[in-house]
């Protein structure tokens, strides 16, 4: 069964460094491969997907993410964080054929001034 | 175009109730899907349905079920509810493609 690892469930940085929240998928086959962000008493906003074509994803915010086969991984960056980032962070994975999200567990962004 | 909505907001419920939440998916898009969050648990998928069919179904108790109307409303309902089913209930839409869009959730608490 499709799994997704986030590596960290805290990450802290400092307003305008760099942002890398890490994740790894568990497939042969690479599924659909999503960020999303949520806000305290919020639900989901998506960030950014990779579905085909170009590995390199830019989404929302500054955002961005690269889809890595060989290493089984989509890893988010932000070149410079803004407290505005400080939020929870969920990489999410679609099996192909399905209409399922399978997430990872999370992980918790902190920035300080 | 409006997002995905969730009536209500929040709940309080004792165990041994039940509860029935909704969600409007977004306009044109015929697919909504359940998840349930929770510390402990994280995510989980409930089901799914789509133009009035449930597709998909995750693992939790024949307590837990939903429908999907014509005008692709969906509502879902927890029947004899326990201290565990607090959580929050996220509800997601989708057109035919494989973007899910969320709703804010409705925050359940049983006592």
């Amino acid at each position: 069964a499709q799994s997704v690892t986030q590596l960290g469930s805290h990450v802290s940085v400092s307003e305008g460094a760099l942002v890398l929240l890490r994740c790894n998928y568990s497939s042969s086959v690479p599924p659909y491969l999503f960020w999303y962000v949520q806000y305290p008493n919020q639900g989901l906003q998506l960030l950014l997907k990779y579905t085909t074509g170009a590995t390199l994803v830019k989404g929302i915010n500054g955002f961005e993410a690269e889809f890595k086969k060989s290493e089984t991984s989509f890893h988010l960056t932000k070149p410079s964080a803004h407290m505005s980032d400080a939020a929870e962070y969920f990489c999410a994975a679609l099996p192909t054929g399905f209409q399922k999200l399978v997430f990872g567990t999370g992980t918790r962004l902190l920035v300080s001034p | 175009k409006a997002g995905v909505t969730q009536t209500p907001r929040y709940l309080i419920k004792t165990r041994g109730q039940q509860v029935t939440l909704s969600c409007s998916p977004i306009s044109g898009h015929r697919s909504v899907s359940w998840y349930q969050q929770t510390p402990g648990q994280g995510l989980q998928f409930l089901f799914e349905y789509f133009s009035e069919t449930q597709r998909n179904k995750g693992n939790f108790p024949g307590r837990f079920s939903g429908r999907q109307f014509s005008n692709s409303r969906s509502e879902m309902n927890v029947s004899t509810l326990e201290l565990g089913d607090s959580a929050l209930y996220l509800c997601a839409s989708g057109d035919s493609g494989e973007t899910q869009y969320f709703g804010p959730g409705t925050r359940l608490l049983v006592l």
